[in-house]
């Protein structure tokens, strides 16, 4: 019974192209996170939610757009999609500052 | 700015030894400070908090210190084991959990 479930796994895509990773965590926590880790496995917080209202954002590029349907979920949608946009994507949430991850989303942009 | 920085890309040690990691923050004063090991593939997972009037923390073979006046946590894993090997990551948190960031990590070898 997962905790922070992230689809997809993998994904290919075209540079150019609008792609969207979904979160959901089972946990009833009601801070979640989108975390980036490049090639360098640097770890980078983009967005925080908390009760589906956005709290952090990390200077991000207007082509990520994060949205929070409900406190339980967190997508994040990236439009025009760049070389540099090739990462692990991760989900995260909280309830006392212990992060909870999910176990990534690798995004390669072709 | 806010730094975080973690000792070298790559520690290797001998198995049954003790590892320790470093883990340096500058211009800021975090109230609490979270360790965090990642496997390849996987997503960080919490291993510790300490507080910043807690001076040591244990949780079996993990240590953790805090030293606010150096603004440096070690970390150390006795008797080290190869299944330790992975990569363990710093996270200085300021009061409130809203933003928890990362320091660059260190990947940690242990040696049968």
């Amino acid at each position: 019974d997962t905790a922070v479930s992230q689809t997809p796994k993998y994904l290919v895509t075209q540079m150019g192209n609008d792609k969207s990773i979904k979160c959901e965590q089972n946990l009833g926590h009601d801070t979640m996170y989108w975390y980036k880790q490049d090639s360098k496995k640097f770890l980078k917080i983009m967005f925080s939610y908390n009760n589906k209202e956005l709290i952090i954002n990390e200077t991000v590029p207007n082509r990520f757009s994060p949205k929070s349907p409900d406190k339980a979920h967190l997508n994040l949608h990236i439009n025009s999609l760049e070389l540099g946009d090739s990462a692990v994507y991760f989900c995260a949430s909280t309830d006392t500052g212990e992060l909870f991850f999910g176990e990534g989303s690798r995004l390669t942009v072709l | 700015s806010q730094k975080i920085e973690q000792n070298s890309e790559a520690l290797n040690i001998q198995e049954g030894k003790t590892a320790t990691l470093t883990c340096n923050y500058t211009n800021y004063s975090p109230a609490y400070l979270q360790w965090y090991r990642q496997d390849p593939g996987r997503g960080p997972v919490f291993l510790l908090l300490i507080r910043e009037n807690e001076k040591e923390k244990r949780k079996e073979r993990l240590k953790v210190t805090f030293d606010t006046t150096l603004k440096q946590s070690l970390f150390h894993i006795t008797a080290s084991q190869p299944a330790d090997s992975a990569t363990y990551l710093c996270a200085p948190r300021l009061g409130g959990y809203q933003k928890v960031t990362f320091g660059t990590g260190t990947k940690l070898q242990v040696i049968p």
